[in-house]
């Protein structure tokens, strides 16, 4: 069975500091990966997904994640916070591709000045 | 492309009565999937259809909610009758490929 773990509801950077969000899955088979942003009362927009290839993968503003098989991870990060930066993320992963996504519970991120 | 479209936005009702709750996919996409966003449980997948067809309702939480597919381009989730438990943001959601498109929710308050 597929599940999505994250580590830490929320998480607080200054502005400028390195983000860093963790998530975990475990799929039986090769996983695709996302990572979505919801910004307040909007809903959930891609920011990055894995599917094949490079398994370091570039984002929307700045954001990049890293698929590591071995550690079954696929952390987000971003070398430097911005304030606009802050919502709540989530990390995702589905086998088949398109459909029976299971999402992670959220991280929510604080910026602060 | 509009993105995928969701009514009504917000909706207060009282309890006992019947909530429709609309959405239009992106054209062309062959999926999509209703989810229920509250604090307490998170995202949560109801349903979900390919090509109109409901595959997997496993997450509806009860006989009073139902949701159909009428053609490529509306679906409908119904909850009757509403209770105040089912307060809650419900997003509708569509794909073709490997990524999900969200509307932007129907927040809905039952008193």
């Amino acid at each position: 069975a597929q599940s999505v773990t994250q580590l830490g509801s929320h998480v607080s950077v200054s502005e400028g500091a390195l983000v860093l969000l963790r998530c975990n899955y475990s799929s039986s088979v090769p996983p695709y990966l996302f990572w979505y942003v919801q910004y307040p009362n909007q809903g959930l927009q891609l920011l990055l997904k894995y599917t094949t290839g490079a398994t370091l993968v570039k984002g929307i503003n700045g954001f990049e994640a890293e698929f590591k098989k071995s550690e079954t991870s696929f952390h987000l990060t971003k070398p430097s916070a911005h304030m606009s930066d802050a919502a709540e993320y989530f990390c995702a992963v589905s086998y088949t591709g398109g459909f029976k996504t299971i999402f992670g519970a959220g991280t929510r991120l604080f910026v602060k000045a | 492309d509009a993105g995928v479209i969701q009514s009504p936005r917000h909706e207060v009702t009282e309890m006992g009565q019947e909530v429709t709750l609309r959405c239009k996919p992106i054209s062309g996409h062959d999926y999509l999937f209703w989810y229920r966003q509250t604090m307490m449980r998170g995202l949560e997948l109801l349903i979900y259809f390919n090509n109109n067809v409901p595959i997997d309702d496993s997450g509806m939480p009860e006989d009073r909610f139902s949701a159909k597919m009428p053609n490529a381009s509306f679906s409908t989730l119904k909850i009757q009758p509403s209770e105040p438990r089912d307060s809650a943001v419900y997003f509708c959601a569509s794909s073709s490929k490997d990524t999900q498109y969200f509307g932007p929710g129907t927040r809905l308050t039952v008193l």
